[in-house]
Formats: C-alpha cells, sequence, structure tokens
C-alpha cells in the first residue's frame, strides 16, 4: 500500500528566508504526487503536482516542487517565503490510476517577522 | 459561487444522535470523496464514489455510510455519533482520468459531545 511521511511537523522561517518542505513517499509504482496548502479555516488547495515529465515543477504562489525518484521525494520549495505562507502543507500520492489520494500528517508552517 | 460546498459548516451534536453532512458540487466531476481531518493525522479517507451507482469503503468507514443522490449530490451519515467523530469534515470531487486533481470544499467543523 502506498504512504507519505512528512517528518517535519512544525518548522518556524523567518519572512523573507527560503523554505524547504520535505516529503518521502511509498509506492510501487510511477506516482502521481501532489502539495496541498491549507490556510487558516480554509479548505485544501492544490499548490502543483507531479504527473510525468520534468522532475522540477512549478506550482501557484511562488512554489515548487522537485521530484526524486532515487530518494522517493517530493519536496516543496520557495525562495522568499511571505507572512500570507503562513499555513498547513500537505502532501500526498494518488494510486489506482490517481483516482485515490493518500496524504502525508502535514507540515505546519508558521511566519515570524 | 464555488465549486464544492458543504454544508453545515459547523455542527455541534450529542452522543448517539444521527447526523448528516451534505455535499455539491458544480464541476460536473463524477467522483466525488469524503474524508476527515484530525490534528497530527493528516486526511484520512473515508467513503468515495466513482458514479452514482458506484461507492467504495475508505480506510476508515466504520460508524460512516454514504448517499449519492445525484451526480452532484454526496451526503456522510454518522448513524450514531461518539465523541471521537469529532473532526474537520472534507468533500472533494474529481473528474475521470488519471491526469486530473481533486478539488476540495471548505469542510464542515463537527463536535460530538
Amino acid at each position: 500500500a502506498q504512504s507519505v511521511t512528512q517528518p517535519d511537523i512544525h518548522i518556524t522561517v523567518s519572512e523573507g528566508a527560503s523554505l524547504e518542505l520535505r516529503c518521502n513517499y511509498s509506492y510501487g509504482a510511477t506516482p502521481y504526487l501532489f502539495w496541498y496548502v491549507q490556510s487558516p479555516g480554509q479548505g485544501l488547495q492544490l499548490l502543483l503536482k507531479y504527473f510525468s515529465g520534468d522532475t522540477l515543477v512549478q506550482g501557484i504562489k511562488g512554489f515548487e516542487a522537485e521530484f526524486k525518484r532515487s530518494q522517493s521525494s517530493f519536496n516543496l520549495r520557495k525562495p522568499s517565503v511571505h507572512w500570507s505562507d503562513a499555513a498547513e502543507y500537505f502532501c500526498a500520492v494518488g494510486a489506482r490510476g490517481n483516482e485515490k489520494l493518500t496524504f502525508g500528517t502535514g507540515t505546519r508552517l508558521t511566519i515570524i517577522p | 459561487d464555488a465549486d464544492v460546498t458543504q454544508t453545515p459548516r459547523n455542527r455541534i451534536t450529542k452522543t448517539g444522535k444521527r447526523i448528516m453532512l451534505e455535499c455539491s458540487q458544480t464541476k460536473g466531476h463524477d467522483r466525488m470523496y469524503w474524508y476527515r481531518q484530525d490534528p497530527g493525522l493528516g486526511l484520512r479517507l473515508i467513503y468515495y464514489s466513482f458514479d452514482v451507482k458506484d461507492i467504495n469503503k475508505g480506510e476508515i468507514s466504520d460508524g460512516y455510510s454514504v448517499s449519492r443522490q445525484a451526480q452532484a449530490k454526496f451526503s456522510l451519515s454518522l448513524e450514531s455519533a461518539i465523541p471521537n467523530q469529532t473532526a474537520l469534515y472534507f468533500c472533494a470531487t474529481k473528474a475521470s482520468g488519471s491526469r486530473e486533481t481533486q478539488y476540495f470544499g471548505p469542510g464542515t467543523r463537527l463536535l460530538v459531545l
């Protein structure tokens, strides 16, 4: 069965600093990978997705992620964070032809001035 | 108007009561999903439906039932609510196809006393 690990429960970064959120997955076939963001009191919004092709994918709000098959990772990055990036971030892997998602436990991001 | 709506947005109920959470979508998607979110556990799949006549259990279906009244409506019922069903519940929709993504509603916050 597929699984997703987000090893960092909570990360604090200063506004303007760079950010990397880690995601490792376990899946026997080619994975469909996603990053979602949940702002306080809001639903989940898709940041970016990887299906195939270029392993560096660009998303909304200046985020990017790199798929590394050899490391089973799909880490999320942003070169300079803004206070509005404070939220919870979820990595997910799609299974069964991407008909079902398995989510990681999430990483809560706090931004300090 | 939002593409995926959930009602109610907040609900307080008592142990043993039957309650229903409703999800409607205007995206024309045939796939619909119910998840629950608990702190530190991420999102877990309760039930999913590929079309009106195709409903499947997810990883945590015990204590829940669903009804797909139409392509656009998918309801989640708690037959006899218990306190450990206190959680944030999300509905999601997806078009068929492996390169489609799930779109989430705003969530229903449920408290079972």
